[in-house]
């Protein structure tokens, strides 16, 4: 059964403390993306990776970092840094960037909350 | 990144049809993508227009014109289970990545 998984769907943590979630994809997706969403806003785009061992800097990367060592896996790492990082993140894939629909197949998302 | 607006809330009987508008500025379009999200859940794919025209997919159906920067997505028979956000997104060219709207919270009434 192919999909995106993200674990775990809820995160706790306490304030300046760093934390990874997880992204794991088997649908052999060669680019792979990570967005956060606040209530009542749209998608914002972090991060993104084509292929592995690169990866780009989307909209809001400030206080997030990133790897991209293995194909399957994306994992975000929220630092310390990130001044409000309480939100839920989903992460996302896509067959190859430039095909034409180039649709991206979501994860469940993960709601962090950072007390 | 790209300027794209839709209505925040509507709200619309069960078995009627409700019409979502969205407007996007943009330079270099290559693409425009309805995804439909129910609370706390991800976000699943709906539509993708890149030509001008009406795409229809069973009781969906999504419109495109790229010389005013507008589509929309047409809702028809409602049910109680298409209650959810429904986010418009753009893709430009020689970039993959995509630009999400803020979405629109659509809800059904019995």
């Amino acid at each position: 059964d192919g999909g995106i998984t993200q674990s775990p769907k809820y995160l706790f943590r306490k304030e300046g403390q760093n934390v990874t979630l997880s992204c794991e994809q088997n649908l052999n997706h060669d680019a792979m993306y990570w967005y956060r969403q606040d209530p009542g806003q749209g998608l914002r785009l972090i991060y993104y990776s084509q292929i592995v061992n690169d990866f780009q800097k989307g909209d809001i990367a400030e206080g997030y970092s990133v790897s991209r060592e293995k194909k399957e896996s994306f994992p975000l790492t929220v630092t310390s840094a990130q001044k409000n990082p309480t939100a839920f993140y989903l992460c996302a894939s896509s067959i190859r960037p430039g095909l034409e629909s180039d649709e991206q197949f979501f994860g469940p998302g993960t709601r962090l909350t950072v007390l | 990144g790209q300027n794209i607006d839709q209505p925040t809330e509507m709200t619309a009987t069960e078995g009627a049809i409700v019409q979502i508008n969205c407007t996007y500025q943009t330079s270099g379009f290559n693409g425009l993508f309805w995804y439909q999200q129910h609370a706390g859940e991800a976000p699943t794919f709906l539509s993708y227009n890149v030509l001008d025209g009406l795409e229809e997919k069973g009781r969906f159906s999504s419109f495109l014109s790229r010389s005013k920067g507008y589509s929309y997505l047409l809702l028809k028979e409602l049910q109680m289970k298409d209650s959810a956000s429904y986010l418009c997104a753009v893709r430009v060219l020689n970039d993959y990545k995509l630009s999400f709207g803020a979405g629109t919270t659509v809800t059904v009434r019995a």
